[in-house]
Formats: structure tokens, sequence, C-alpha cells
């Protein structure tokens, strides 16, 4: 069965210092990785996603994340944070062995970005 | 940009009651689903949804829930008895091929909440 994991709930940064919000995976078979963001009351927003390829993934509002197969890991970073970059972050999987003709996402338990000015 | 719309954005309900979550998917998308969190826990799985069928569904969709697109528009989930432990924040998602390269768009959830 297919897994995330976020070991940090919490993560704190100051506005203009990098940041990195953490994820490991495990699946059967070659992963397909997303980050979704979520705002207070807002849905979750889709940022990026690994597919194949380049290991280093660009996204929406300077996000990119790092493949890692070795240690089985896909960290989201950002150069330099914003305050407003201060939200909820789910790492996510989708499973390309599933039955059925449309695929679940596994999440993880998503960590808490609080970018202090 | 099109969005995911989800009503009502709060729900509160007795026990036993039934509930109907509605979405509106972006129009072009083909697959549905639904998702649930409740309050400091993951967000799981919950029924996928695809030409008018139940694709995939996970141990947590008993009998007392149901899904259906009525007219083409809206998606639906029904929880028939509703119990306590169905107060959580339930999030309707939905792409374009069902494919697990696909990118699912979700909406802004719809807080249930059972007293």
């Amino acid at each position: 069965a297919q897994s995330v994991a976020q070991p940090e709930d919490q993560v704190n940064v100051a506005e203009g210092n990098p940041l990195t919000v953490k994820c490991t995976y495990s699946v059967s078979g070659n992963p397909y990785l997303f980050w979704y963001v979520q705002y207070p009351n807002r849905g979750l927003q889709f940022l990026l996603k690994y597919i194949t390829g380049d290991n280093l993934v660009k996204g929406s509002y300077g996000f990119e994340a790092e493949f890692n197969k070795s240690q089985t890991s896909f960290h989201l970073k950002k150069p330099s944070a914003l305050v407003s970059d201060s939200a909820l972050y789910f790492c996510a999987v989708r499973d390309r062995y599933s039955s059925g003709s449309a695929r679940q996402l596994t999440f993880g338990s998503g960590t808490q970005l609080t970018v202090l000015p | 940009e099109p969005e995911v719309t989800q009503t009502p954005s709060h729900q509160v309900t007795q026990m036993g009651q039934e509930v109907i979550l509605r979405c509106v998917p972006i129009s072009n998308h083909l697959y549905f689903y639904w998702y649930r969190q409740i309050l400091g826990q993951k967000v799981e799985f919950l029924v996928s949804f695809y030409n008018n069928e139940i694709s995939e569904k996970s141990e947590i969709f008993d009998d007392q829930f149901s899904v259906e697109r009525p007219d083409g528009s809206n998606f639906t989930l029904k929880i028939r008895s509703t119990k306590l432990e169905d107060s959580a924040m339930y999030f309707c998602a939905g792409d374009l091929s069902g494919l697990s390269t696909d990118t699912q768009y979700f909406g802004p959830g719809t807080r249930l909440t059972v007293l």
C-alpha cells in the first residue's frame, strides 16, 4: 500500500529565508507525487507535481520540489519565504497500480508553515 | 480560471438526519472525487466517480453514503443517517482523465458538523 509521511507538523521560518517542507513516500513502482497548499477557509490548491524526468520540479508562487528516489523523498522548497506563504501544506502520492479508472490521492498529514515577518 | 465550487460552506445537522453536499466541478472534467478531513487528521479518499458510476471507494464509504451526478453539472454526496463521527470537512475534486499523472483540482470544502 502507498503512504506519505510529513515528519514535521509545524515549520517556522523568517521572511526572506529559504524554506523546506519535508515529505517521504512509500509506493510500489514509480511514484507520482504532488504538493497542495491549503489557506484558511480555502480548498486544496495544486502547487506542483513530479511525474518523470528532471528531479527538480518548479511550480506555482516560486515553489519547487526535489525528487530523490534513493531517499524516497519529495521535499518542497522556496529560496525566499514570504509571510503570505504561511499555510498548511500537503504532500500526496497517486497510485499507478490501483484498480479502477480514477485513481485516488493518498495524502500526508500536512505541515503548517509559518513565515515570521 | 475555472474553479470547483461547493455548497454549503458549512452544514450543521442532527445525528440521524440526511445531508446532501453539493459540488459543481470544472466543466470539462470527467472524473470526480470526494475526500474528507476530520479535524486534525489526514485528508482521506472516499469515492471516485466516472461515467455515472462509482469507480473506486474506500472502506469509509459504506452503505450510508451515496453519490450521483443528477444533471450533468452537479456532483453530490449524500449521507443517509449522519453519525457524530461524520463531522469533518468534505472536499470535492475532479480531473480530466483519472490517470495517475493527472492533477486533481479541489473545491473549498463543506464543513459538516453533526450534533
